[in-house]
C-alpha cells in the first residue's frame, strides 16, 4: 500500500515549456487535490476533484489545468510554465466522506 | 489574503518545554480544523484535528484548543523533543467539498 505517489521528484523547465505531474493513490479515494507549497504561503489549493469526473478550481488555478484521468490518477498540466510557476506541488486524496486528506511527497518544480 | 493565518513564524523550544503554535480564521462556515507535520523533503502528514463542536481535543503530548467564538485555535505539544522539530500547519476545511484552507506555516525547533 503506497499511499499517494507523485512523479517526477523533481524537475527543471524553462519558460514557455509544459510538462504534467502525475499523483496516483492506491487507497481507493473519491477525491483528490492538487496544492502548491511556496515559503511563507502554506499550502494553497490549485484544483480538486471530488470524485471521478468531476473537477473544480480552488484558491490559484490560474496556469493549471487538471485530468481526473481515473479514480485513481490526478494529473496536474503546466501548458507554458512561467517563472512564477516555480513551488514544490502537493497532490493530495481523501475518502470523500471525511475531510482528512492524505498527501504524497512532492514534486519540487524550477522553472527557469 | 490568506483565510487562516499563523503565528509565529518560528518557535525554538528547550526539550521537555511546551510548544504553541496560534492560529485564527474568519469564515465561520469552516467546520473542521486539522494540523498537519511536515518534515523537510516528505509531504505534510495529519497530526490530529478537531470540529468546533468541541473545545479540546488531546491526544498523547499533543493536544488542541479551540475557542469558536475568538475563531481562534492553537496546538500544544507538551513535553516538546527534539524529533518534534518540523514545521507545523493549521488549516481549516468546510463542506461539502472540504477544500482546505492552510496557514503559513511554524517551523519549529526543539533543542536538546
Amino acid at each position: 500500500n503506497a499511499g499517494v505517489t507523485q512523479t517526477p521528484k523533481f524537475q527543471v523547465l524553462k519558460t514557455g515549456q509544459s510538462m504534467t505531474l502525475q499523483c496516483a493513490q492506491d487507497m481507493n479515494h473519491n477525491s483528490m487535490y492538487w496544492y502548491r507549497q511556496d515559503p511563507g504561503m502554506g499550502l494553497r489549493l490549485i484544483y480538486y476533484s471530488a470524485s471521478e469526473g468531476t473537477t473544480d478550481k480552488g484558491e490559484v488555478p490560474n496556469g493549471y489545468n487538471v485530468s481526473r484521468l481515473n479514480k485513481r490518477e490526478f494529473s496536474l498540466r503546466l501548458e507554458s510554465a512561467a517563472p512564477s510557476q516555480t513551488s514544490v506541488y502537493f497532490c493530495a486524496s481523501s475518502d470523500g466522506t471525511g475531510p482528512t486528506q492524505y498527501f504524497g511527497p512532492g514534486t519540487r518544480l524550477t522553472v527557469l | 489574503q490568506q483565510q487562516v493565518k499563523q503565528s509565529p513564524q518560528s518557535l525554538i523550544v528547550q526539550k521537555g518545554g511546551i510548544s504553541i503554535i496560534n492560529c485564527a480564521y474568519e469564515n465561520t462556515a469552516f467546520d473542521y480544523f486539522p494540523w498537519y507535520q511536515q518534515f523537510p523533503g516528505k509531504g505534510p502528514a495529519l497530526l490530529i484535528a478537531i470540529r468546533p463542536d468541541v473545545s479540546e481535543k488531546k491526544e498523547g503530548r499533543f493536544t488542541i484548543s479551540f475557542n469558536k467564538s475568538a475563531k481562534q485555535f492553537s496546538l500544544h505539544i507538551m513535553d516538546s523533543q527534539p524529533g518534534d522539530s518540523a514545521t507545523y500547519f493549521c488549516a481549516a476545511s468546510r463542506r461539502p467539498n472540504n477544500d482546505m484552507r492552510f496557514g503559513a506555516g511554524t517551523r519549529l525547533t526543539v533543542k536538546p
